[in-house]
């Protein structure tokens, strides 16, 4: 089945600095790309989507200049989290769209401290 | 109205049996419909889909659709301890501005499968 690399899993930063995350599609070229945003006990919230090539869709609420998305390839796309706060602590997931269905990374922990 | 409503639980039940899960969802519109397990700390892994009205069938789960009633739910047959987990209901949506294509998420149902 496809696969979604995300990386990386687990990631410690201190507040104000910045943290990238990334997401490979192994196997086949995933032209969208979902970013969730999940906070404990609570279900997966989407936070935008991405086009390979073009601006990304942020959902209402969600600080584009803060969350910066980059999809410059089919089989790359990266989230950035700018000037973290600890409110920013969560889990992050991506979701690609295959000939399947939705294919999950399989998220990454970020603690801002 | 919450797009996707489940019961978040916990549901428990003993080894062997039948688990049921249930969603209902508010946008008619909405043609497809995914149940994903979720064990603690990881990201969800998809179980079922399902896009037509009635029973589909895949091994010990079973998923059930009625758009007239706007209800979806799983069944888990012989319940392993295993199967304890979040399970997420999803519903995708139709074309909807920028998002087209993009799952909406309810807030899932914990179940317990007591050995």
């Amino acid at each position: 089945g496809a696969v979604v690399s995300q990386h990386p899993s687990r990631v410690i930063c201190k507040s104000g600095t910045s943290v990238k995350i990334e997401c490979r599609s192994l196997d086949f070229q995933a032209t969208t790309m979902f970013w969730y945003r999940q906070f404990p006990k609570q279900s997966l919230m989407l936070m935008a989507t991405s086009n390979e090539g073009s601006k990304a869709t942020y959902e209402q609420g969600v600080e584009k200049d803060k969350f910066l998305i980059n999809h410059a390839s089919l089989t790359l796309s990266t989230l950035t989290v700018t000037s973290a706060h600890p409110e920013d602590s969560s889990f992050y997931i991506c979701s690609a769209m295959d000939r399947y269905g939705y294919t999950f990374g399989s998220g990454t922990r970020l603690t801002v401290v | 109205q919450k797009e996707v409503e489940q019961n978040s639980g916990p549901l428990s039940v003993p080894e062997g049996a039948i688990a049921s899960l249930n969603c209902t969802y508010s946008d008619r519109g909405s043609q497809s419909f995914f149940w994903y397990r979720q064990y603690s700390g990881k990201s969800p892994e998809l179980i079922m889909s399902i896009y037509s009205n009635g029973d589909k069938e895949d091994g010990r789960f079973t998923a059930q659709l009625n758009k007239a009633s706007q209800y979806v739910s799983l069944l888990i047959r012989d319940s392993q301890p295993s199967d304890s987990a979040t399970y997420l209901c999803a519903v995708r949506k139709g074309n909807y501005g920028g998002s087209q294509g993009n799952l909406i998420f309810g807030k899932g149902t914990k179940l317990s499968v007591k050995p």
